[in-house]
């Protein structure tokens, strides 16, 4: 069965450091996808990156970047030089099977407060 | 290009009643996802709808169910409401042939 684990629970950095949210996860399937999204205190998600199991090629995006390892089942997400505008819970996500697959599992989240 | 739109907003319910929440995907998007946020389980899938047709369930009791309408808008019911029922359920919208949520803001469900 698909798992998605996110094991830090919280962090608490200031703001300008660097800060990365650890995300491990299980499937027995070959073809899948991974996301993470961002959840403000508003509630609503918001998408940030897609990543398909057969490019593991590493993104960055403005001060955004993600490390999908498969040997490790990680995909692990990077905020550089971190700001307040930050502070929120951030989730991992894996989609199992190709692209006709919506159901999401999600990790338990990673709440990340930014201090000035 | 508007956004995932859920309404209401917010819903106070009573143990034993019934409530009914409403969907408007992105225009264009056709695949209409429901899931449950709460404190303790998280976020966990409800159902997918496509084209008016269910293609995925999550392991829900079936008090909960769902619709989709002609014009790709859902909504989903929850009947014999219970406390645990309380919590945020979030409506997602995807393009077709395209795995990308995008969510709207949630109905925060109160029973009392």
């Amino acid at each position: 069965a698909q798992k998605v684990t996110q094991a830090q629970t919280e962090i608490s950095v200031v703001e300008k450091e660097d800060v990365t949210l650890d995300c491990v996860y299980e499937t027995r399937d070959t073809t899948y996808y991974l996301f993470w999204y961002k959840q403000p205190p508003s509630g609503e998600l918001v998408f940030l990156i897609r990543r398909n199991s057969f490019d593991e090629q590493n993104e960055i995006s403005g001060r955004y970047s993600w490390n999908f390892q498969k040997s490790t089942s990680s995909f692990n997400f990077t905020i550089t030089a971190s700001q307040v505008v930050d502070s929120a819970v951030y989730f991992c996500a894996l989609s199992e099977g190709g692209g006709s697959n919506y159901k999401l599992t999600f990790g338990k989240g990673t709440l990340l407060t930014v201090n000035p | 290009k508007a956004g995932v739109t859920q309404t209401p907003r917010y819903l106070i319910k009573t143990r034993g009643q019934q409530v009914t929440l409403s969907c408007s995907p992105i225009s264009g998007h056709r695949s209409v996802s429901w899931y449950q946020q709460t404190p303790g389980q998280g976020l966990q899938f409800l159902f997918e709808y496509f084209s008016e047709t269910q293609r995925n369930k999550g392991n829900f009791p079936g008090r909960f169910s769902g619709r989709q309408f002609s014009n790709s808008r859902s909504e989903m019911n929850v009947s014999t409401l219970e406390l645990g029922d309380s919590a945020l359920y979030l409506c997602a919208s995807s393009p077709p042939g395209r795995v990308g949520l995008f969510f709207g803001s949630g109905t925060q469900l109160s029973v009392l």
